[in-house]
């Protein structure tokens, strides 16, 4: 099955600096990596997703980005916020399977 | 408003009484999904659900059981909880099969086994 390896594990950046959070996958069927963001206390939400046809997509300060051929996708947060402060999620699944999900990376941006 | 709704949120219980969470979700969804998540290990899937009558283990499926007699919902059993199932559980639910969409996570169930 599936495997999804997530890191950093935590990660502690300035406000205004960038954040990178990278995962690899090990099926190479795989072709759907979103990204999930967990505030505090709250229940995971979607907050960019991409698929094997595409190699970037942007959404304002953030962006994801696909090597196919490496297997590896990256989640990039420019102009960090404190607001940002969450713990982040990559997964992967191929069609007909379920997600599979990193163990998570918690973000810290300090004013 | 759409949405995935779980009770209790809150559960204390003792080794061996059986328990029940509920899952519910008005959005028509095909796909439902329990999740737990640990410190360290992330969401681990627990059992998954295609559709009416149609479910599957996902990767940590031991001591749980589920049903999906109604598309709406999709109740978690644990029939003799053990401590080790002390967890913080969340239910999902999507438009289609499987995980090629997104995900709408209900607000989660901390659930303590002493």
């Amino acid at each position: 099955g599936e495997n999804v390896e997530q890191h950093p594990s935590t990660l502690s950046v300035q406000e205004g600096d960038s954040a990178v959070i990278k995962c690899t996958y090990s099926d190479s069927a795989s072709n759907y990596f979103p990204w999930y963001k967990q505030e505090l206390g709250k229940r995971p939400q979607l907050i960019i997703d991409i698929r094997s046809n595409v190699g970037e997509k942007k959404d304002q300060r953030i962006a994801v980005t696909l090597n196919k051929t490496a297997k590896h996708f990256s989640l990039h947060i420019t102009e960090t916020q404190p607001e940002d402060s969450a713990v982040y999620f990559c997964a992967a699944s191929s069609p007909g399977y379920a997600l599979n999900f990193g163990k998570g990376t918690s973000l810290l941006v300090t004013p | 408003e759409a949405q995935v709704t779980q009770n209790p949120r809150y559960l204390i219980t003792v080794t061996g009484k059986k328990l029940t969470v509920t899952c519910s979700q008005n959005m028509n969804h095909e796909y439902m999904s329990w999740y737990r998540q640990d410190p360290g290990l992330g969401l681990r899937q627990i059992y998954y659900s295609m559709n009416v009558e149609v479910t599957d283990k996902g990767d940590v499926p031991e001591g749980y059981k589920v049903s999906r007699k109604e598309k709406r919902n999709f109740p978690l059993i644990l029939e003799s909880p053990s401590p080790n199932q002390t967890s913080l559980y969340f239910c999902a639910s999507s438009f289609s099969v499987a995980g090629q969409e997104t995900q709408y996570f209900g607000p989660g169930t901390r659930l303590l086994v002493l």
